[in-house]
């Protein structure tokens, strides 16, 4: 069975204090992780997906990155409007196509 | 390019009553799935499709119907709606590469009283 441990299960930070979200899987035959922002009231929105270890991928403030146990998110120099909720899934080579999601990580940024 | 819809946004019913949730994508996905949001959880996979006329269960399947007559549809049946069945659903679609991985609907907010 798919497994996603995401920790901390909350993150308050200053603006401009970088840190990072841990995301812990185990799989059977991973077909690639997924990192989504989610905002209240709305659905995922897609950040990276990543597919081998020592894989990496950036995009403004945020890197991603993947080991054979564990993906990093990491924040640099934040924003206010960084702060929500980050999702971590996993996609596996057997059984149903779909996700599996960690419980996911609520960011706060204050000014 | 709207993405992937869903209707209806909120929903109220009542114990036994019967309500289909509607998703559409218009980007030509041959994947698409279901899932639901409760507080202190993750998402879980509730249905999912492969194309159409192919559908099959995922983690939570049970008091729910799929169908897929259409590539671009994907409704969700509740037969007799259940308190247990309040949550937030979300629909999804994907292409085969995973590379821009799934693009999800913005929700319907369910209450079952």
């Amino acid at each position: 069975e798919d497994q996603v441990t995401q920790s901390p299960e909350a993150l308050r930070l200053q603006e401009g204090e970088s840190s990072s979200l841990n995301c812990s899987y185990t799989v059977s035959g991973l077909r690639g992780l997924f990192w989504y922002r989610q905002d209240p009231g709305k659905g995922p929105e897609f950040l990276f997906t990543l597919y081998s270890a020592g894989e990496e991928k950036e995009k403004e403030r945020l890197k991603a990155t993947l080991t054979k146990k564990e993906s990093f998110l990491h924040i640099t120099a934040p924003k206010p409007e960084d702060s929500a909720t980050y999702l971590c899934a996993v996609h596996s080579g057997g059984g149903a196509d779909g996700l599996t999601f960690g419980k996911g990580t609520h960011l706060i940024i204050q000014p | 390019n709207a993405g992937v819809t869903q209707t209806p946004k909120f929903q109220v019913l009542k114990t036994g009553q019967s309500m289909t949730l509607q998703c559409a994508q218009d980007m030509n996905h041959e994947y698409m799935s279901w899932y639901r949001q409760d507080p202190g959880m993750g998402l879980r996979l509730i249905h999912y499709s492969v194309g159409a006329g192919i559908t099959d269960q995922g983690e939570v399947p049970n008091g729910y119907n799929v169908s897929r007559s259409t590539t671009e549809d994907f409704p969700l049946r509740l037969l007799s709606a259940a308190p247990s069945q309040t949550s937030v659903y979300f629909c999804a679609s994907r292409d085969p590469g995973l590379q821009e991985g799934y693009t999800f609907g913005s929700g319907t907010r369910l209450t079952v009283v």
